[in-house]
């Protein structure tokens, strides 16, 4: 049990346009998913804390009207790259938390963004 | 803020040797503390998870050990293999849920 899927797996995009990334939690109900970004040789950072039915949380330093985050039910959240530029590309992991604090987050498996 | 970091950075070991990695975080006031396997290009697979409360984890040739109090955790590798070859990462789940993680160790274990 436990699983969370994310879709695409790989998108690569030309500069300007917008990407729409999808993460489900497949066999369990998500209060809390959670966007991280990881950049070559990096370790994760996380971008954005989103809660069911209400706006996301951005950490310092993540532009809001950039990564448009949308968890519009408690097994679906959306991570939308708007104009996305070549820096922008890197591998985009979304993780899922059930009701309590605390509880584990299982990892979707990434979205590996490409903008030309 | 809490901060996490992993030593070494890297490490290359022969085949069947028995190794420790390191994380320390500064913050103990922590839910829990997690290690992740993640493979080139791959997502993250959790290896352990050690609560709070908890002093140790074991996973077949895993073993992971926590000291909250002075801000410590290993990751102790029995028999190394090939197969074992990744980059290692840890985290603490804290304040808020957050999830923090560490630099990683990339383990190259040589045949």
């Amino acid at each position: 049990g436990a699983v969370v899927s994310q879709h695409p797996s790989r998108v690569i995009c030309k500069s300007g346009t917008s990407v729409k990334i999808e993460c489900r939690s497949l066999d369990f109900q998500a209060t809390t998913m959670f966007w991280y970004r990881q950049f070559p040789k990096q370790s994760l950072m996380l971008m954005a804390t989103s809660n069911e039915g209400s706006k996301a949380t951005y950490e310092q330093g993540v532009e809001k009207d950039k990564f448009l985050i949308n968890h519009a039910s408690l097994t679906l959240s959306t991570l939308t790259v708007t104009s996305a530029h070549p820096e922008d590309s890197s591998f985009y992991i979304c993780s899922a938390q059930k009701a309590s604090p605390g509880d584990t987050q299982y990892f979707g498996p990434g979205t590996r963004l490409t903008v030309l | 803020k809490q901060e996490v970091t992993q030593i070494p950075a890297a490490l290359s070991v022969p085949e069947g040797e028995n190794l420790v990695l390191n994380c320390s975080f500064t913050d103990s006031a922590i839910y829990n503390l997690q290690w992740f396997r993640q493979d080139p290009g791959k997502g993250l697979t959790s290896l352990l998870l050690i609560q709070s409360s908890q002093r140790e984890q074991t996973s077949g040739r895993l073993n992971a050990s926590l000291d909250k109090s002075s801000g410590r955790s290993t990751l102790y590798i029995a028999a190394s293999q090939p197969g074992d070859s990744a980059t290692y990462l840890c985290a603490v789940q804290h304040a808020g849920n957050m999830l923090t993680f560490g630099g990683g160790t990339r383990l190259m274990v040589k045949p």
